[in-house]
């Protein structure tokens, strides 16, 4: 079973719209997440962590954490073209060394 | 982004070569990274240290071969590479470990190809 799992995409959004990418994690016990974009030919860029179950807010993103039922998922409102990229979710399961990262989710967004 | 560099860039070796990654963090972080990124795949930790000690080495070849000489620096020895190396080697560092929020923060990366 894979550590973090995500859709591949493409996702496709008009301009203005909201786009929502899921992750979700197998270690019950996982303590920290992260959401990164990459464009292509670049390395990561971290967007935002969360720690807390809940929203975090961020500008025009939002993460939602719930640990319940193992996802974390990013709201991007407004999407610009410049969102379009690939977006990793990343996950420390137990406070250590440890990151596991998802293939990541490739979002277009249309003008 | 300058807080955490890497050179070279681009980088071609043969199978019969040796050379070296180099990265720098100027972030004022204890642990640094090496990651593996090839296509279609998750990124691929490959070695850990924290706190200058490694601390985490994921059944990476030993034709790797990792060396911290100080928290800010981190190399990447490399020597009789596969063609199945060529990836793209990415660098990060965090916090320690229980010394608050550790994001990572990656560096440009290093472009591998190796013939």
């Amino acid at each position: 079973q894979k550590e973090v799992e995500q859709n591949s995409g493409p996702l496709s959004v008009p301009e203005g719209a909201i786009a929502s990418l899921n992750c979700t994690y197998s270690d019950r016990g996982s303590q920290s997440f992260f959401w990164y974009r990459q464009y292509s030919g670049k390395s990561p860029e971290l967007i935002m962590s969360i720690y807390s179950n809940g929203d975090k807010e961020d500008g025009r993103f939002t993460a939602q954490l719930n640990k319940a039922s193992q996802y974390v998922s990013l709201l991007i409102r407004d999407s610009q073209p410049s969102d379009s990229a690939t977006y990793l979710c990343a996950v420390n399961p137990g406070g250590g060394n440890q990151f596991y990262f998802g293939t990541g989710t490739s979002l277009t967004v249309i003008p | 982004e300058t807080g955490v560099t890497q050179t070279p860039r681009h980088l071609v070796m043969g199978m019969t070569n040796k050379k070296s990654l180099k990265c720098e963090q100027h972030l004022g972080h204890n642990a640094m990274y090496w990651y593996k990124q090839s296509a279609k795949k998750p990124l691929e930790l490959m070695f850990v240290y924290s706190l200058e000690e490694r601390v985490e080495n994921n059944s990476v070849p030993s034709r790797f071969s990792p060396e911290c000489p100080n928290s800010s620096h981190l190399f990447l020895h490399l020597h009789t590479l596969q063609p199945e190396d060529s990836a793209l080697y990415l660098c990060a560092s965090s916090r320690a470990p229980g010394r608050g929020d550790y994001e990572q923060y990656f560096g440009p990366g290093t472009r591998l190809t190796v013939t």
